[in-house]
């Protein structure tokens, strides 16, 4: 079955500590998100990628990372930068960007140590 | 900024009633989109409605848009105790970057 996969399902970070989280997609889709959701709000987008190895900056890019250097995979890295961290992290795929639904893995629960 | 806002933020009935959303949104948009949450999960896609389409049905799912009120509604129909999660609507931007922004959610509850 085509979809997406993140891990891990549970993160924890020490201060001053890199983290990424992973996100591979077998749907041959295009454009991949990372959204934050923090409890009992909606998802803000961090980064999206419409083509290999091309991204742009979110509403709260600051203090993460990305790459997209497989059609499948875009990998997002929490970066000691990033204060306040603690959130759950969401993928999310689609055939075109903005135009076709958006299809999502079930998250990284990331949290501080 | 959030462009799409649900309202209610919460809303509780009872199994067999129907329950009914609604999203406002601020700029031009190429599309609407409904997901559903549960607990600790994804979004699923629900429904997408097209910015020149003013209703859509997917089995007990109506969805309807007013462009001119920059307003959109979802109604489930003989709501489910399953039926109980987060939805969100999500604007697609009707420019070059087309991105989607989601609202906050309603969160629904079916009693049973």
């Amino acid at each position: 079955d085509g979809g997406i996969t993140q891990s891990p399902k549970y993160l924890f970070r020490k201060e001053g500590q890199n983290v990424t989280l992973s996100c591979e997609q077998n749907l041959n889709h295009d454009a991949m998100y990372w959204y934050r959701q923090d409890p009992g709000q909606g998802l803000r987008l961090i980064y999206y990628s419409q083509i290999v190895n091309d991204f742009q900056k979110g509403d709260i890019a600051e203090g993460y990372s990305v790459s997209r250097e497989k059609k499948e995979s875009f990998p997002l890295t929490v970066t000691s930068a990033q204060k306040n961290p603690t959130a759950f992290y969401l993928c999310a795929s689609s055939l075109m960007q903005g135009r076709q639904p958006q299809h999502f893995g079930d998250g990284t629960r990331l949290s501080i140590l | 900024s959030q462009q799409g806002e649900e309202d209610p933020q919460a809303l509780s009935i009872q199994e067999g009633e129907n329950a009914t959303m609604n999203c406002s949104y601020k700029t031009s948009i190429n599309n609407l989109q409904w997901y559903r949450q549960n607990s600790g999960r994804g979004l699923v896609h629900l429904i997408l409605i097209r910015s020149n389409e003013r209703e859509k049905h997917s089995g007990r799912l109506r969805v309807t848009l007013d462009t001119s009120k920059k307003s959109s509604s979802l109604l489930i129909t003989a709501s489910r105790a399953a039926d109980t999660a987060s939805y969100f609507c999500a604007t697609g931007e009707n420019t070059n970057a087309g991105k989607s922004t989601f609202g906050d959610g309603t969160t629904l509850t079916v009693k049973p």
